[in-house]
């Protein structure tokens, strides 16, 4: 069955500290991952789209990795800010199957 | 403003009392696809359609039906809607399963 799995569930940091959300994968034959953001009660915003064949993915402040041998993606967020705070979901497309399966999400708070 | 629109946003009905959630897109997008959200379990596929008359079971179909008639609009149907299928839902697009998904706001759904 194919599973996304995300870690930690739930994080809180201070201000200004870099952070990294983890999210991992059972099967490797995959199309691309994708990392959204949801605010609650609002719909998913897409952040990073990272395809099969790159390694990482940077928009501002964040940079995404992919390792596909290992099943695993990080969302990597320097200087984390307030304004970041959200729940983070990771979405994988596997070659098997027209869809993407999501990870439960972590929830990020960012204290001032 | 390319988007995706759900209506309603909110909705309270009764059990067995048939309800469609409409969903629509201006991208001209061939691939749509409905989800829920449940806490705890992230977003779950419901239908999913690869263009106009096309469409086809995610994870958990039962209780839901779809239709595909034209290319912007990917209504969703609960014929007899049941307390279990209180829940958010999510309609999305794209250009195909492995491109950027883009969200509709959201549809809060409570059946008594």
């Amino acid at each position: 069955k194919q599973e996304v799995t995300q870690i930690p569930a739930a994080l809180s940091v201070p201000e200004g500290e870099n952070l990294v959300l983890n999210c991992s994968f059972t099967d490797s034959a995959i199309y691309n991952l994708q990392w959204f953001r949801q605010d609650p009660g609002k719909g998913l915003t897409s952040l990073l789209l990272i395809q099969s064949s790159q390694r990482e993915q940077t928009s501002g402040r964040l940079n995404a990795s992919l390792d596909k041998s290992s099943g695993r993606s990080t969302l990597y967020i320097a200087a984390s800010q307030p304004g970041d705070s959200a729940t983070y979901l990771c979405a994988v497309g596997f070659q098997n199957g027209n869809k993407l399966v999501f990870g439960a999400g972590t929830i990020l708070r960012v204290k001032s | 403003e390319a988007q995706v629109t759900q209506n309603p946003r909110y909705l309270i009905t009764v059990t067995g009392k048939k309800l469609t959630v409409t969903c629509s897109q201006n991208m001209n997008h061939e691939y749509m696809s409905w989800y829920r959200q449940d806490p705890g379990l992230g977003l779950r596929q419901i239908y999913y359609s690869m263009n106009v008359e096309v469409t086809d079971k995610g994870d958990v179909p039962e209780g839901y039906k779809v239709s595909r008639k034209e290319k912007r609009n990917f209504p969703l149907i609960l014929e007899s809607p049941s307390p279990n299928q209180t829940s958010l839902y999510f309609c999305a697009s794209s250009k195909s399963p492995f491109y950027e998904q883009y969200f509709g706001p959201g549809t809060r759904l409570t059946v008594t």
